[in-house]
Order: structure tokens, then C-alpha cells, then sequence
């Protein structure tokens, strides 16, 4: 299994600009994340999914879009670029119908935006 | 929502020290999980450890549900345990949305 991988490793935008971050799992699991990292800072979620067709938002979700068309699949869309959403980018996913609640996480997506 | 602290917020320690890092968080977890973070921001799960104790090597991990607080235990420090470690959990009924307290940024010298 190649558990979860993300795309691309470093990403530079213009201000306005919008690109997608893939993010996708192998595991089978239900439940995937996404999560912001600023410098300095711990990790913030920003939107999370249940499952295929069921998305919501976490504590920053602002500036960004999410689908989940597919089990394996969860990209993150940003529109319209702005310095503020410079940051590390980390996808994480977790199986659903055990009592192990444990996230596996993707190796970040490191974006600035100039 | 959940609240997270550790502490302390930085540790210098000389090579072959040992330490111990700790986690309070608010309410009662599904999940608790501790990450190495290392300086090319690689993120590393160390422990998964909702309750009880874990070993791993050099480090171990012991959560008290009950009290609320989690333990990190690095023994033997080497210069690869630089970084900053962080403490994430989740609330019971959340959908395992995890909460990352600010981190611990350890630095081991020679």
C-alpha cells in the first residue's frame, strides 16, 4: 500500500491565481482530512469528509473548495490565491467501523503564495 | 471544542539526556497522537495511544484518559531527535477531527 500520497511536493502562485492539491489513499477509509500547517505553529483542519459525497468544514475552511467524488480521492481547490494561505499543506485519512481511531497522514504539499 | 497544551514549549538537551514531554487536553479522546516533526518538516507518527502505555525503542508514550494528560518519554537523546513534537486529539463523537497542541521544539546537542 502506498497509504496516502499527495501532489505536488512544493507549488509557487501568483496572488489570484487557483490550483487543486491532490490528495489520495489506498486504504480503503472513509473518513480523510485536510490540514493547514502555518510556520511556527501546529496543524489546523480545514475541511474533512465522511465519506464519498459528504464534506464539511473545520476551523479555517475560508478560501478553500473540497470534493470527494470517490473513496480514494480528496483534492483541496483553492481560488483566488492569497499570501495568507502560504502554508504546508497535509492530507490525512482514517478507516471507519473499528474502534481504531488512529489518522495516517500524506507527506504535505509546501505552497507559497507571492 | 477540545483544547490541547504541551510543554514545555522548548527543550535543550545534550546528546545521551533523557526527557519527558506532556500533553493536557480538555475532554474525553477517541484519539491521542504524538509527531515528530523534523527539520524538513517530514511529519512522523510516533504513537498512537488513546489510553495506557506504549513503547517504541528509545521513546514511549503513557496516556491517562481518566486525568487527562498524556507523556512522551524520549531516553538516550541523539541529534536526530531535533524537531518539534507535537501532541494532536480528538474528541469522543467528532469524527476524529484532531486538535495539534503548539508543539515542542527539542533541540539535542552534541
Amino acid at each position: 500500500n502506498a497509504g496516502v500520497t499527495q501532489t505536488p511536493k512544493f507549488r509557487i502562485l501568483k496572488i489570484g491565481q487557483s490550483m487543486t492539491l491532490q490528495c489520495a489513499q489506498d486504504m480503503n477509509h472513509n473518513y480523510m482530512y485536510w490540514y493547514r500547517q502555518d510556520p511556527g505553529m501546529g496543524l489546523k483542519l480545514i475541511y474533512y469528509s465522511v465519506g464519498a459525497g459528504i464534506t464539511d468544514k473545520g476551523e479555517v475552511p475560508n478560501g478553500y473548495n473540497v470534493s470527494r467524488s470517490t473513496t480514494e480521492d480528496f483534492p483541496l481547490r483553492l481560488e483566488l490565491a492569497a499570501p495568507s494561505q502560504t502554508s504546508v499543506y497535509f492530507c490525512a485519512s482514517l478507516g471507519s467501523g473499528t474502534q481504531d481511531y488512529e489518522q495516517y497522514f500524506g507527506p504535505g504539499t509546501r505552497l507559497t503564495v507571492t | 471544542g477540545i483544547q490541547v497544551e504541551q510543554s514545555p514549549p522548548d527543550l535543550i538537551l545534550q546528546e545521551g539526556a533523557n526527557s519527558t514531554l506532556r500533553c493536557n487536553f480538555s475532554d474525553s479522546v477517541n484519539n491521542l497522537q504524538w509527531f515528530h516533526q523534523n527539520p524538513w518538516g517530514q511529519l512522523i507518527n510516533l504513537f498512537y495511544i488513546p489510553s495506557g502505555t506504549k513503547q517504541n525503542g528509545r521513546l514511549s508514550a503513557t496516556t491517562v484518559a481518566t486525568e487527562r494528560y498524556s507523556l512522551l518519554y524520549i531516553s538516550s537523546s541523539q541529534t536526530t531527535d531535533s524537531g518539534v513534537y507535537f501532541c494532536a486529539a480528538s474528541a469522543t463523537g467528532t469524527a476524529s477531527k484532531l486538535t495539534f497542541g503548539t508543539g515542542t521544539r527539542l533541540q539535542v546537542t552534541l
